[in-house]
């Protein structure tokens, strides 16, 4: 069974700070993906990255990046600059198999940018 | 439509009644998925539709759940004889494929009192 693991309830962080969310997984599969969504207060969904078991880089996408690291089973989200609207509660999630078939997601994160 | 549609956006039901949650994927999106969010549990996978193909029921928590996608497209959960542990923010999903990422809707609230 796979299962994901986000250890902070909460983070609070200063405007234009970088800032890490940490996921750990477990999974027995060789070949899986991750992924991170972002969910603000209007409760939309918003894909924000991914990164397959079988990717040699660390996926990047704008100010989001996902640092991989296969032998600690860790995917933590790096957000660089943060802005306002970073402001969401931040989930991550795996599949089975490269790709977005269905989900299994961590309790998230609930980050504050604070001004 | 430009994304995935739910609907209702909110329902309040009676205990006990039977409730059914619209979802509307984006065109052409062949894969389907419903997850629900409760309070405090995070997000669960219910239920998985790809194609004609028979769909995947893992995750529906009680045989008082159901879920059909007509003509591949539009989806309806039921729910039977609802209870309060139902309440929950019920979403749904699509990509274009299987190894794609998912958009998702903005979910149905269920209230059951």
């Amino acid at each position: 069974a796979q299962k994901i693991t986000q250890t902070q309830p909460g983070m609070f962080v200063q405007e234009k700070e970088a800032v890490t969310l940490d996921c750990t997984y477990d999974t027995s599969d060789q070949s899986y993906g991750l992924f991170w969504y972002k969910q603000p207060s209007s409760g939309e969904m918003i894909f924000l990255i991914y990164q397959g078991s079988y990717d040699e880089q660390n996926a990047t996408e704008g100010r989001y990046s996902l640092n991989f690291q296969k032998a600690r089973k860790s995917a933590n989200l790096v957000i660089s600059a943060s802005q306002l609207g970073d402001s969401a509660m931040y989930f991550c999630a795996m599949s089975s198999v490269q790709g977005a078939q269905k989900l299994v997601f961590g309790q998230g994160t609930r980050l504050t940018i604070n001004p | 439509g430009a994304g995935v549609s739910q609907s209702p956006s909110n329902k309040v039901t009676e205990k006990g009644k039977d409730v059914e949650l619209r979802c509307d994927p984006i065109s052409g999106h062949t894969a389907l998925y419903w997850y629900r969010q409760s309070l405090g549990q995070g997000l669960e996978f219910l239920i998985y539709f790809q194609g004609n193909s028979a769909p995947d029921k893992s995750g529906l928590p009680s045989d008082r759940f159901s879920a059909e996608r007509t003509g591949g497209s539009v989806s309806t959960l039921t729910i039977q004889r609802t209870q309060q542990e139902d309440s929950a923010v019920y979403l749904c999903a699509s990509s274009f494929q299987t190894n794609t990422e998912a958009f998702f809707g903005q979910g149905t609230r269920l209230t059951v009192v």
